[in-house]
């Protein structure tokens, strides 16, 4: 199993639609999860933090079910501008501060 | 607020070249990393160094060395330049005090090799 997994997409989808992004994860000790998104070559940058509890953050949200080993993202009321590459993230187990990226989901976002 | 700022943001060398990649960070944090982007590959971390005066090996080392030169600093160096290392290498930092924080990137060195 790789250490992190994603459905690299492309997700093609019009304007207004929700769209949800899946990811799991091999190392059970992991212990902090994020969302990265990146835009055709620039550099990846931070979406949001995942907990344990689930957050949101406007039209986002995330989910994480330990257990699983799973992680998710929930776009609400795509815009054009989502559109990118999204990234998963989890830590190399521990406290340790190296993290494993995920190759990415495509998401594209027509009017 | 300048963040973390590579230089140089495009690079073409010959194969057998060497030459380093410099990397500033100004947030204060005590981790940086270097990776390298691949198509379909996604980011794979080269080296990192938790703390000032510490480096470790990450997932894909081998021809590449790094110097924490300071807390701000830390640089990358390809010693003799391979095709393979075409790529787009990214340097990031975190703060590394309560465990595992987001890193904060780099726009990227855009390095091919000839």
């Amino acid at each position: 199993r790789k250490e992190v997994e994603q459905d690299p997409g492309p997700f093609n989808v019009p304007e207004g639609a929700t769209v949800a992004f899946n990811c799991t994860y091999s190392n059970s000790a992991s212990q902090s999860f994020f969302w990265y998104r990146q835009d055709c070559r620039k550099e990846p940058k931070l979406l949001m933090s995942v907990y344990s509890s689930g957050n949101e953050d406007g039209r986002f949200t995330a989910q994480l079910n330990r257990a699983s080993q799973y992680i998710s993202l929930l776009i609400r009321d795509s815009k054009l501008s989502d559109s990118a590459t999204y990234l998963c993230v989890v830590n190399r187990g521990q406290a340790g501060t190296a993290l494993i990226f995920g190759k990415g989901t495509t998401l594209s976002v027509s009017s | 607020n300048a963040g973390v700022t590579q230089t140089p943001k495009f690079q073409v060398l010959k194969t057998g070249q060497s030459m380093t990649l410099q990397c500033a960070q100004d947030m204060n944090h005590n981790s940086m990393y270097w990776y390298r982007q691949d198509p379909g590959m996604g980011l794979r971390l080269i080296y990192y160094s938790a703390s000032e005066g510490t480096t470790d090996k990450g997932e894909v080392p081998n021809g590449y060395n790094v110097s924490r030169l300071n807390k701000r600093e830390f640089s990358l160096r390809l010693e003799s330049a391979a095709p393979s290392q075409t790529s787009v290498y990214f340097c990031a930092s975190s703060e590394a005090r309560g465990g595992p924080r987001p890193q904060h990137f780099g726009d990227g060195t855009r390095l091919s090799i000839l």
